[in-house]
């Protein structure tokens, strides 16, 4: 069993569009992260969110936090041909504890 | 660039064999993990290590094994490779073992089985 569910997995927009990507869970996280990842690279993280509520902004993205800390959100808007990527949303149950990976949404933005 | 070198990039070697991937650090950082992805099975936490010590197991087979050494370099060691052994491997670092630390990925060394 996943312990943290991306959604969707696969999502294919045009230049332009907004969107939004999905990371859901069961279980409560002291912390959550967002990750993206390109082709032949490691994943680079994009933001760290750790209060119930939290909303962060970097540039066109909006990540959002569950009230609950049970599962959180990814927004793009007006999506750029460079944002292109595997997204991955990583949890930690404890401030000591290890991140647990979801499986990623493998985002394509065409020209 | 992350700071966290591995090596080699590339790697490919029969089944039953055994392999050695190593990991720098970014400099300054204590804590060592490993990870596994692949198609099918995501990106898979390994093993973690802090300062030396090992810090936190995953989903790491006998077959495999790891270390961190006095100068904070680690290695993964593979041993009695099988097909479905062939992925990318990650090291990653970062200052401490707290979560919602940043962890700094390398690029990643990719092992074929053959």
């Amino acid at each position: 069993t996943q312990l943290l569910e991306q959604s969707p997995q696969f999502l294919s927009i045009q230049e332009g569009e907004n969107l939004t990507v999905y990371c859901n869970s069961s279980s409560v996280f002291s912390s959550l992260q967002w990750y993206r990842q390109e082709p032949g690279e490691g994943p680079v993280l994009l933001v760290t969110v750790v209060t119930g509520g939290e909303v962060k902004k970097l540039k066109r993205l909006t990540f959002q936090f569950g009230d609950a800390r049970k599962d959180s959100s990814l927004h793009i808007t007006a999506a750029q041909p460079g944002d292109t990527g595997l997204y991955l949303c990583a949890g930690a149950r404890t401030n000591a504890g290890k991140s647990t990976f979801g499986d990623g949404t493998t985002l394509t933005v065409k020209p | 660039d992350s700071g966290v070198t591995q090596t080699p990039k590339h790697l490919i070697t029969a089944t039953g064999q055994r392999v050695t991937l190593r990991c720098s650090p970014r400099s300054g950082d204590l804590s060592v993990y490993w990870y596994q992805q692949s198609l099918d099975q995501g990106l898979q936490f390994l093993i973690q290590y802090y300062n030396g010590e090992e810090r936190a197991k995953g989903n790491i087979l006998e077959r495999f094994s790891a270390q961190q050494f006095p100068d904070l370099h680690s290695e993964l060691n593979l041993s009695s490779l099988e097909l479905g052994d062939s992925a990318l491997y990650f090291c990653a670092s970062s200052v401490s073992y707290r979560a919602g630390n940043t962890i700094y990925f390398g690029e990643g060394s990719w092992l074929t089985v053959v």
